[in-house]
């Protein structure tokens, strides 16, 4: 079985601002990693994904996340945030060789203020 | 690529009634299809997995006979609330898997459907 916690349940930041978004996941085989951005009222948009091959990938939206097998984790940042970027990020995991249903973390409100 | 549309945004029904929520995989053949809700401030809880021409499999806990799933084409999956009480609102949201290349777990979602029973 495969778990995904993110730790923040908010987190507050000032514009133009770095923030970084945690999420740890746990799975006994290999895994895919997304991380998911939902505004008001909206379904899911994704923001990126991990595969295989280089640990740091780039998103849309300056968005990055970086794969840490060791750690299990899949941390989003963003060097400087937008009053845009107001919104719900959930991070997912689904295993390699499984059903491939992702499981999502319960989500972090990302609230960014002037 | 990989548009999915649902349908309606946005209802209010009676109590008693029931309501059809429709997902539309707009350019693509969507093999599986899956149904989420969430409730407010939480994340996305799975309710069934839709296939098409087969039988939808429910997630522990859904009630099959209250929210009637059919995936009837490779582009269209539709969720019947059937007589809606109060405690089943809630935002309801479709996703779908391409039906070509490695699966990997990647969804594409649609807009969701705000359902609201008096």
């Amino acid at each position: 079985a495969q778990s995904v916690t993110q730790l923040d349940s908010q987190v507050p930041v000032f514009e133009e601002a770095p923030v970084e978004l945690r999420c740890n996941y746990s799975s006994s085989v290999s895994v895919y990693l997304f991380w998911y951005v939902q505004y008001p009222n909206q379904g899911l948009q994704l923001l990126l994904k991990y595969l295989s091959g280089s640990t740091l990938v780039k998103g849309i939206n300056g968005f990055e996340a970086e794969f840490n097998k060791s750690q299990t984790s899949f941390h989003l940042r963003k060097p400087s945030v937008h009053i845009s970027d107001t919104a719900e990020y959930f991070c997912a995991v689904s295993n390699s060789g499984g059903s491939y249903i992702p499981t999502f973390g319960r989500g972090t409100s990302l609230i960014v203020h002037p | 690529g990989a548009v999915v549309s649902q349908h309606p945004s946005r209802v209010i029904c009676k109590s008693g009634t029931s309501v059809k929520i429709e997902c539309r995989s707009l350019d693509f053949q969507a093999t599986t299809m899956f149904w989420y809700r969430q409730f407010p401030k939480q994340s996305l809880m799975l309710m069934a997995t839709s296939n098409e021409g087969s039988k939808a499999t429910y997630e522990q806990g859904v009630e099959k006979d209250k929210f009637l799933i059919n995936h009837a084409s490779l582009t269209l999956s539709t969720l019947t609330v059937t007589s809606a009480h109060p405690e089943d609102s809630s935002f309801y949201i479709c996703s779908a898997r391409l039906g070509r290349g490695p699966i990997t777990g990647e969804l594409f979602f649609g807009e969701g459907s705000r359902l609201t029973v008096l």
